[in-house]
């Protein structure tokens, strides 16, 4: 069973904007996970936040994770037609294994 | 060169036939997985590793089966492929410090295609 759902599904902004895409996930977590992937390749690791974590900053990327609502959101800001790619989260069950949602697809038209 | 290897990249294969995908990797860690990937459907993980003498079933390993050579290779078979195990399969690492669920690294990824 899946942990993690992305909302939305897909996303099309402009050059330039933010972009925010949320997941939400079912059980206690100890950490969630956001990963990248271009069409058709693996997916690279772009940053961890830990249960104990309420915000975390990377670069342009800004997540936040709400444990009492078992959510959290990625923030990309000031797009570029690069980051056009599908983003995952990913939970842990438990130190057990990755349990990886069904992502949301960006497209960042100039 | 690239940390997680997979061969093939690309699979065309027939329904019945054995088929062997296999990952290499060259981070030295000890916990390696294979996953599949569907439209609209995100990873699902079909077995993991977290050394040589452990092998796992995830949530999906009917119809596969794993083998851990060594620390560095872990391969992903399908005895009797069937069409529905048309999908993109992805291998991925991590290290085993820390006492939570760490980065995974992932490979390239096979596009299998079973007729």
């Amino acid at each position: 069973s899946q942990q993690g759902e992305e909302d939305p599904q897909a996303l099309s902004i402009q050059e330039g904007e933010n972009a925010t895409m949320n997941c939400s996930y079912k059980t206690s977590i100890n950490n969630l996970q956001w990963y990248r992937q271009n069409s058709g390749r693996g997916l690279v690791h772009l940053i961890l936040i830990r249960s104990n974590e309420r915000e975390k900053h990377s670069g342009r990327l800004r997540v936040t994770l709400d444990t009492s609502k078992k959510s959290s959101s990625l923030l990309i800001t000031a797009s570029r037609a690069a980051d056009t790619a599908s983003y995952f989260c990913a939970t842990d069950e438990y130190g057990n294994k990755l349990v990886f949602g069904a992502g949301t697809i960006l497209r960042v038209k100039s | 060169d690239a940390d997680v290897t997979q061969t093939p990249r690309n699979r065309i294969t027939k329904t019945g036939k054995r088929i062997m995908l296999e990952c290499s990797q060259t981070k030295g860690h000890d916990r390696m997985y294979w996953y599949r990937q569907d439209p609209g459907l995100g990873l699902r993980l079909i077995y993991y590793s977290f050394d040589v003498k452990d092998i796992n079933k995830g949530e999906i390993s009917d119809g596969y089966s794993v083998s851990r050579q060594a620390q560095a290779k872990f391969s992903l078979s399908l005895e009797s492929a069937i069409p529905n195990q048309t999908a993109l399969y992805f291998c991925a690492t991590s290290d085993a410090s820390g006492a939570f669920y760490n980065e995974q690294f992932f490979g390239p990824g096979t596009r299998l295609t079973v007729l």
